[in-house]
């Protein structure tokens, strides 16, 4: 069973602060996506990273896919209060059938003004 | 990206009774897939549908109890049956993108009384 352990769980803190949250598994992950929800809503693509080592940045956000493909993190650098919501790390995993995702467990993010 | 809708967004059901969830997506895709998410956590994959044979459920999940159509390449329901109180969650449909991305609608939450 492919596990994705996603950390910390809850964060909750000031406007303007910088914050990491990883992902980490020891399983090979084809893809590995980032996701943020709201209340009420279903999960949002924010990235893809595909690539060992890989890096993208989306404005404040910065993703980094591990080497060896088994882990990621995401970065916010000077969070804002519309940043607060879920965020969800999901690896892709090839099935005989095609791919299906596994999601880490998810972190609260609670950017205060 | 696909956009993916889905009904109903809530409902509140006798214990017993069944409910079906539609997800319609506006353009074809591969895959679709059925998850379940308690409010603040992580998505749980209930079944791969799969268009024009018997969808691929996952560990703890049975086709009796969550039966699931799928007649064409834009269009799937779960149906919820014989639900009990425990079956309260949020139901969430997706369709696959290119790099095995997820593309979720708004969900459905079902609470059972």
């Amino acid at each position: 069973t492919q596990l994705l352990e996603q950390s910390p769980q809850f964060l909750s803190i000031q406007e303007g602060e910088n914050l990491t949250v990883y992902c980490n598994s020891s399983s090979v992950f084809s893809s590995l996506q980032w996701y943020r929800q709201e209340p009420g809503e279903g999960p949002v693509l924010l990235v893809t990273v595909v690539t060992g080592g890989e890096v993208k940045k989306l404005k404040r956000l910065t993703f980094q896919f591990g080497d060896a493909r088994k882990d990621s993190s995401l970065h916010i650098t000077a969070a804002q209060t519309g940043d607060t919501g879920l965020y969800l790390c999901a690896g892709g995993i090839g099935m005989e059938y095609g791919n299906k995702l596994v999601f880490g467990a998810g972190t609260i993010l609670r950017v205060k003004s | 990206s696909a956009v993916i809708s889905q009904k109903p967004s809530r409902d509140i059901c006798q214990r017993g009774t069944s409910l079906t969830i539609q997800c319609q997506v506006d353009s074809q895709v591969t895959m679709m897939f059925w998850y379940r998410q308690q409010p603040g956590q992580s998505l749980t994959l209930i079944a791969t549908a799969n268009q024009g044979s018997e969808a691929t459920y996952e560990s703890g999940f049975v086709i009796d109890k969550f039966p699931i159509s799928r007649p064409n390449l834009t269009f799937s329901t779960l149906t919820v049956s014989n639900m009990s109180p425990e079956d309260s969650s949020i139901y969430l449909c997706s369709g696959e993108g290119m790099n095995t991305e997820a593309f979720f609608g708004q969900g459905t939450r079902l609470t059972v009384v």
